[in-house]
This record gives C-alpha cells, structure tokens and sequence, in this order.
C-alpha cells in the first residue's frame, strides 16, 4: 500500500521561501510509471494543482505561479520536494502531495495534507 | 486554463436518495476527467477516473459518465458516509485543473 507524508515547516514568513518534503513509503520515487505532484488547497476553497515531476526529465509547473514553484526528486531517500519562494499571505494553505497515474494522469494516492501558514 | 464548473455548488440529500453532481468543462476534454471525494479535514480520495471507471475499492453506488464537456457522478444511493465534497478534475493538459466543488449534506 503506498503511502505518502508530508513534512516541513507550518509557519514560514512573508518574502521567504516554503520548503516541504514528501516520503513515499510502498513505492519507489523512481517507478517509471507516476508523477510525483504537489497541490494545495486554502482553507474553504478549491484545489490547485502546482506542479509535478517525474523520474526523468524536466518538471511541469503551474504558470500562474510565475515561476516561483521548484519540485524535485531525491531518489537515495525516495522523498519529492516542493520550494516556493517569495511566498505571500495568499500562499497560506493545506499542501497535499499527489501520485499521479501515467496513464491517465488522475491522482490516486495522496497525503494527509500539512497546513503552511505564511505570517510574520 | 480550462475552467472547470460544477454544478450544484451545494445540495442536502437523505440517506438512500440518488444523488447527481454534474461538471462542465470549457472545451472539450474527451473522457479526460477525474471525481474526488474529501471529507472535512482529510485528503481527497479518487473515486472515478476517465469518467466511468471505478477506482479500485471504491462502492459500486458511485458511477460517472459523460464526454466532451459535459460529466456527471451519481450515488446511486446515498449513504451516511457520503457526505463530503466532491471535486471533478480534467487530465486533459496542464494545468490541470478542478472544479470548485459540490458539498453534499444532509
């Protein structure tokens, strides 16, 4: 059963870059056949998709971050990773990471979900 | 973008009614197109993806159809369980994006 946790600060400040962290347990980060996939969702509203990456080759962003967004793989400790800098009140959500199926690309496993509040 | 619209926004349902949350996609998007479930506080949880196949493990009362643009999730009947939000998604092209969600309660 694949499981999927995230971790990282809850308070980060205005300006400042957020930094999370995604542990994969019951898959492998490297497996040719998922995106690893960060969304968030503010507290009442909708989800918004922010990004992906794959075993190889060249992460897909959300545009409308304007490239403030950076995800990454680290494959010694199976783990993705989500950076976004110059963070704002607005940015102040629930961030989930996602297993995004390559073959449909629908998101089958997902996180629990760590709250990141941007505040000084 | 495509813009994804649900429809309704909201509705409160019994226990044992049918229950039919329709989303509509700015273009077409083919059968590209995924229904979530959140429960408060928790993460989504895939329910139906390319609109009518049943993610493993989820009720058979759940069934999606449509193409093009126009989708719909049906609970075929509702249970206490089912009362959550529901989320469609289009996997056609980045980015890819939701609709803003139907609440469903008592």
């Amino acid at each position: 059963q694949v499981q999927l946790q995230e971790s990282g600060p809850g308070l980060v400040k205005p300006s400042q870059t957020l930094s999370l962290t995604c542990t994969i347990s019951g898959g492998s980060v490297s497996s040719g056949s998922y995106y690893w996939t960060w969304i968030r969702q503010p507290a009442g509203k909708g989800l918004e998709w922010l990004g992906r990456v794959f075993t190889s080759g060249t992460p897909d962003y959300n545009p409308s971050l304007n490239s403030r967004v950076t995800i990454s793989i680290d494959k010694s400790k199976n783990q993705a990773s989500l950076k976004l800098s110059s963070v704002t009140a607005a940015d102040t959500a629930v961030y989930f990471c996602a297993r995004q199926n390559s073959a449909f690309y629908h998101f089958d496993y997902w996180g629990q979900g760590t709250l990141v509040s941007v505040s000084s | 973008d495509i813009q994804m619209t649900q429809s309704p926004s909201s509705l409160s349902a019994s226990v044992g009614d049918r229950v039919t949350i329709t989303c509509r996609a700015s273009q077409s998007i083919s059968t590209y197109l995924n229904w979530y479930q959140q429960q408060p506080g928790k993460a989504p949880k895939l329910l139906i993806y390319v609109a009518s196949s049943l993610q493993r493990g989820v009720p058979s009362r759940f069934s999606g159809s449509g193409s093009g643009t126009d989708f719909t999730l049906t609970i075929s009947s509702l249970q206490p369980e089912d009362f959550a939000t529901y989320y469609c998604q289009q996997s056609f092209t980045i980015p890819w994006t939701f609709g803003q969600g139907t609440k469903v309660d008592i």
